[in-house]
């Protein structure tokens, strides 16, 4: 598709229980980003891949957040053991990969998650 | 915090007014971004401004920067009423892998 593809576009889980977002970046975008909004709030920034590794995990808040990207296309979010302090919407950026500077991002619509 | 902090945090103004927002921020910067985000779902990139670039214009929007005070503004003239959105600035740090930090964002209601 011509821009960043994210689902499911809503999530309502049972606290927990396992989730998994997923995201289709732009073709040909190296550079895959996650971030987390909570309402009326900022993105706060989890993880960024560059190809199939994980470049930057830190802002992954503990260890029940993973994220892959095994072909360096199509990224994966896994949430386990889902807390109610986990319901945001997670949006998922990809980029061309300037080799130096941090350029545009471009946004998918977001996921978002409930957890009941 | 890194993070760019936006001020006003909400701003509500007439259709045709001039609106303007500012963001101010801690570190060495690469360049300073803002973004629109409608109904809290995806955001659009607006601007990018170098940290050796003053100012910069797209269309209505004009973006400042001042390194030495380590802000920005964002100005929207003629504004209308589909410029009614949340306005983010993100902030590209020096050695900071590739990645943005944006701030809180000021709330825009532009009022028919």
């Amino acid at each position: 598709g011509a821009g960043v593809s994210q689902t499911p576009s809503n999530k309502v889980t049972e606290k927990g229980k396992y989730v998994e977002l997923r995201c289709d970046p732009i073709s040909g975008h190296t550079a895959l980003y996650w971030y987390r909004q909570s309402l009326g709030q900022g993105p706060e920034f989890l993880i960024y891949f560059q190809g199939t590794g994980a470049a930057d995990d830190s802002g992954l808040p503990n260890d029940r957040f993973f994220a892959v990207r095994p072909e360096g296309s199509v990224s994966t979010l896994k949430i386990q053991r889902t807390e109610r302090g986990d319901s945001a919407v997670y949006l998922c950026a990809s980029s061309l990969f300037p080799g130096g500077n941090t350029g545009e991002l471009f946004f998918g619509e977001g996921s978002r998650l409930t957890v009941l | 915090s890194q993070q760019g902090e936006e001020d006003p945090q909400a701003l509500s103004i007439q259709e045709g007014e001039n609106a303007t927002m500012n963001c101010s921020y801690k570190t060495s910067i690469n360049n300073l971004q803002w973004y629109r985000q409608n109904s809290g779902r995806g955001l659009v990139h607006l601007i990018l401004i170098r940290s050796n670039e003053r100012e910069k214009h797209s269309g209505r929007l004009r973006v400042t920067l001042d390194t030495s005070k380590k802000s920005s503004s964002l100005l929207i003239t003629a504004s209308r009423a589909a410029d009614t959105a949340s306005y983010f600035c993100a902030i590209d740090i020096i050695q900071g892998a590739q990645k943005l930090v944006f701030g809180q964002g000021t709330r825009l209601t532009i009022n028919p």
